[in-house]
Formats: C-alpha cells, structure tokens, sequence
C-alpha cells in the first residue's frame, strides 16, 4: 500500500525557515517524481514544486510564487522528500501536501494527508 | 500560464439524482486533464486522469469527458459520500494549474 507521511510543520514567524518531510512507503520511492502542493485555509489547491526522479536527473520546478524561496531535494536511501521553506511569508499559511506523480504525467496518483504551516508573528 | 474555470462553484443535488460538474481551460490542453475529490479534513483523491480513464478503486458512476478546452466530470447516481469538492488540474504545460473547485452539496 502506497502512503506518504509528511511531517515537521507547525507555527513559524515571517522570514524564518521550516523544512518539511515526506516519508514514502509501499513502493520504489526512486522511480517516481515527487511534489508538493497546498491548500491555504478554505481554499484551493496551488502546486508548490516537483522534483523529477534521478533517472530524470532528479531536476526541479516551481511555481513563481515560491520560487527562490522554496528548494525541494530527496533522499532516495531514506524514501524521503524535503521541502525546504525560507524567507517565509503569511501567504504562505496552508495545508502542505506531499503529492506522487505519475509515471510520465505531471498528475497526482497518491496524497499525504498534509502539514499544516502556519506563518504568524 | 493556463487559467482552469471550474462550474458552477456549488452544485446542489439530491442523492440518486446526476451531477454534472464542468472544466475549462483557457488554452488547449489536450486529454490532459485530471479530476480529484476532497472531502472535509482530507486529503484529494485522484479520481479521474487523462480526461476520461477512471484511476484505481473508482466506481463506474464516475466518469469524465471531453479535450482540448472543455471538459466534463459527471457523477451518475450520487451518493452519500459523493457529497465533496472536486478539482480539476491539467497538466499539459508548466506550471500544472487547478480550477476553483466545485463544492457538491446535498439539495
């Protein structure tokens, strides 16, 4: 059974930092494209950024909206993906989801059940 | 970047009766489109990929349609637990971009 867990959110103030995980389990972790996408409060949902597999050369998108500010990497001996988070912002408030991406498609076949990030001083 | 117009923002339909649920882009994005459902406190499922092909464990009552600009999701006979948001996302060009979502209530 596939499942993602994300961890490490939690209340943090503008322009400091928090890292995000997602531990991956019930598959080969390093075949697959991870990303990331989140949900302000009452909202909809906003993909983050995605990071291709090493056979893909393991190369990074973002969203304009985070770019420069966000880095995601990944630990294939650990099935882990990080999502790094500095200079963070209040509109950066929201549900993280970590997301698998489907083989050769940017869609999204398996959902961590999130980590809220609250960004408030 | 491609905008994604998800409609009507709330469905209002009773159980046992049809919904109809609509997507549009505002450029071409092929078949490549997906359908999720989230339901309060959860995560989205996917339900639907590639415009029309159900992903795994998805009921038949389910089921999408359409290409390029216009697409459809259309759940047959609802369901008590069909009542949710549903999002649309192409994935055709960076960045992926999702619709507003459509909230299906209970009439």
């Amino acid at each position: 059974e596939v499942q993602l867990v994300e961890s490490g959110g939690g209340l943090v103030q503008p322009g400091r930092s928090l890292r995000l995980s997602c531990t991956a389990s019930g598959f080969t972790f390093g075949d697959y494209a991870m990303s990331w996408v989140r949900q302000a409060p009452g909202k909809g949902l906003e993909w983050v950024g995605f990071i291709r597999s090493k056979a893909y050369g393991g190369t990074t998108e973002y969203a304009a909206s985070v770019k420069g500010r966000f880095t995601i990497s990944r630990d294939d001996s650990k099935s882990i993906a990080y999502l790094q988070m500095n200079s963070l912002k209040t509109e950066d408030t929201a549900v993280y989801y970590c997301t698998r991406v489907m083989r050769g498609r940017y869609y999204f076949d398996y959902w961590g059940q999130g980590t809220l990030v609250t960004v408030s001083s | 970047e491609i905008v994604m117009t998800q409609s009507p923002a709330t469905l209002s339909v009773s159980p046992g009766e049809r919904a109809t649920l609509s997507c549009r882009a505002s450029q071409s994005v092929s078949s490549n489109l997906a359908w999720y459902q989230q339901k309060p406190g959860q995560a989205p499922r996917l339900l639907i990929y590639g415009a029309s092909t159900r992903a795994t464990g998805i009921p038949a009552r389910f089921s999408g349609s359409g290409s390029g600009t216009e697409f459809t999701l259309t759940i047959s006979s609802l369901q008590s637990e069909d009542f949710a948001v549903y999002y649309c996302q192409q994935y055709n060009n960076w960045p992926v971009t999702f619709g507003g979502g459509t909230k299906v209530e209970i009439k």
